[in-house]
């Protein structure tokens, strides 16, 4: 079956450094990932989708400077965020998506901030 | 504009209950129609989806059904149970770009 794996679960930061959380399709190729936030009002907030072959397209309000994406093959994402601040927190998800346009997520990341 | 709007915000029903969840959108384009729940704790995951070659789709207690000329589709869970008490997203999307998802539906299905 489909999986998507999305690593760290948690993680805790000092304010101002940055974090790095990965993503990773098993059982299928993504035709494209896509990473959203999570509000804590469950509200979906696309970061970017990021299509192989194509270039990463960036969300209002969100940037490269800020969320640098990596997508180098068919399985495999990571997004970094840099300089992270409270307004930052949240539960970071990936969305992979198969030829069939299904799209699975990833168990998610959950940011603090310190 | 908001793409996919998603109603009640939150539902309550007794277990043996339908549970009827509603979602609208607005691009008529849009070709894929996923529902998603969400448990508390736990990220989302693909409960069913619907394409618009059919106007409705079963998957055992979980029904959606589609209605292209008003662009609305709604998710029945027939005879709820407890175990059903998650937040529920419906979203919409074409071809292989962007998903647009709902606000969510709480639902809480009372034993």
């Amino acid at each position: 079956g489909a999986l998507v794996y999305q690593y760290p679960r948690r993680t805790i930061c000092k304010s101002g450094t940055s974090m790095r959380m990965e993503c990773q399709a098993v059982g299928f190729q993504a035709t494209s990932v896509a990473w959203y936030r999570q509000s804590p009002q469950k509200t979906f907030e696309l970061i970017a989708l990021s299509t192989v072959n194509s270039a990463i397209k960036y969300e209002q309000n969100f940037t490269q400077e800020k969320f640098p994406i990596s997508h180098p093959n068919l399985s495999f994402s990571s997004m970094t965020v840099l300089n992270a601040y409270l307004e930052d927190r949240g539960l970071y998800l990936c969305g992979a998506r198969e030829q069939q346009n299904t799209l699975y997520f990833g168990a998610g990341t959950r940011l603090s901030v310190l | 504009q908001q793409q996919v709007r998603q109603s009640p915000q939150s539902l309550t029903v007794w277990e043996g209950e339908t549970a009827i969840l509603n979602c609208s959108y607005e691009d008529s384009t849009f070709d894929y129609f996923p529902w998603y729940h969400q448990f508390p704790g736990e990220s989302p995951a693909l409960l069913i989806a619907i394409r618009p070659v059919s106007n409705k789709k079963e998957d055992g207690r979980f029904t959606i059904f589609f209605n292209k000329r008003e662009k609305k589709f709604s998710l029945h869970i027939a005879d709820s149970q407890p175990g059903d008490s998650a937040t529920y997203f419906c979203a919409a999307s074409w071809g292989n770009n962007r998903i647009f998802f709902g606000d969510g539906t709480q639902l809480v299905v009372k034993p």
